[in-house]
């Protein structure tokens, strides 16, 4: 059964600082890995979308690498700014044709980003 | 492109009433719809994945009788919550996907729903 973790739960940094969040999974037999946003309340915003065949996306200060031998995906934040500030998701498509497509997500990040 | 409108955004409900939330694919045809449930501070639950013209599967633990998903077209699905209870009060999102496997998820902007 795949599981996916986020960590860490929460972090809060200075504006400007880089920072990396981490996600793993247990199975790496995926599909695909997708990065989302979560503001307060709101929906889901994607914001890269790895295929497994794939190592790193990138979208403008974001960037996002796969490495699916080691269950594990980083998104990077370069220059963070207080608009930055959100809950972030990852979550796997895996694989199989009895998978009907459906995503597991991780617990999420909740990042606060101070002027 | 891919945008997924989810309405209403809030509703407020009387204990024992049904409560129904669409989830329209704008400019897309979405052939599998996902119905997901979120309590505070966690993170999304997959409740049903639904298909067009078929029936919805659920995941385990989750009351079919209860939350009804109707997917009868390829650009709308319909969560209806029937006999609501203060404890079905949570936030619920719908996503969709098209054709292809390559393409990832939307995310509808998500529904608060409060028995009260």
């Amino acid at each position: 059964k795949q599981e996916v973790t986020q960590i860490p739960a929460a972090l809060s940094v200075p504006e400007g600082e880089n920072l990396v969040l981490n996600c793993s999974f247990t199975d790496s037999a995926i599909y695909n890995l997708q990065w989302f946003r979560q503001d307060p309340g709101k929906g889901l915003t994607s914001l890269l979308l790895i295929q497994s065949s794939q190592r790193e996306q990138t979208s403008g200060r974001l960037n996002a690498s796969l490495d699916k031998s080691s269950g594990r995906s980083t998104l990077y934040i370069a220059a963070s700014q207080p608009g930055d500030s959100a809950t972030y998701l990852c979550a796997v498509r895996n694989t199989g044709s009895s998978n009907t497509g459906k995503l597991i997500f991780g617990q999420g990040t909740t990042l606060q980003v101070k002027p | 492109g891919a945008v997924v409108s989810q309405h209403p955004s809030r509703v407020i409900c009387k204990s024992g009433t049904s409560v129904k939330i669409e989830c329209r694919s704008l400019d897309f045809q979405a052939t599998t719809m996902f119905w997901y449930r979120q309590f505070p501070k966690q993170s999304l639950m997959l409740m049903a994945t639904s298909n067009e013209g078929s029936k919805a599967t659920y995941e385990q633990g989750v009351e079919k009788d209860k939350f009804l998903i109707n997917h009868a077209s390829l650009t709308l699905s319909t969560l209806t919550v029937t006999s609501a209870h203060p404890e079905d009060s949570s936030f619920y999102i719908c996503s969709a996907s098209a054709w292809g496997r390559e393409l990832g998820y939307t995310f509808g902007s998500g529904t608060r729903l409060t028995v009260v």
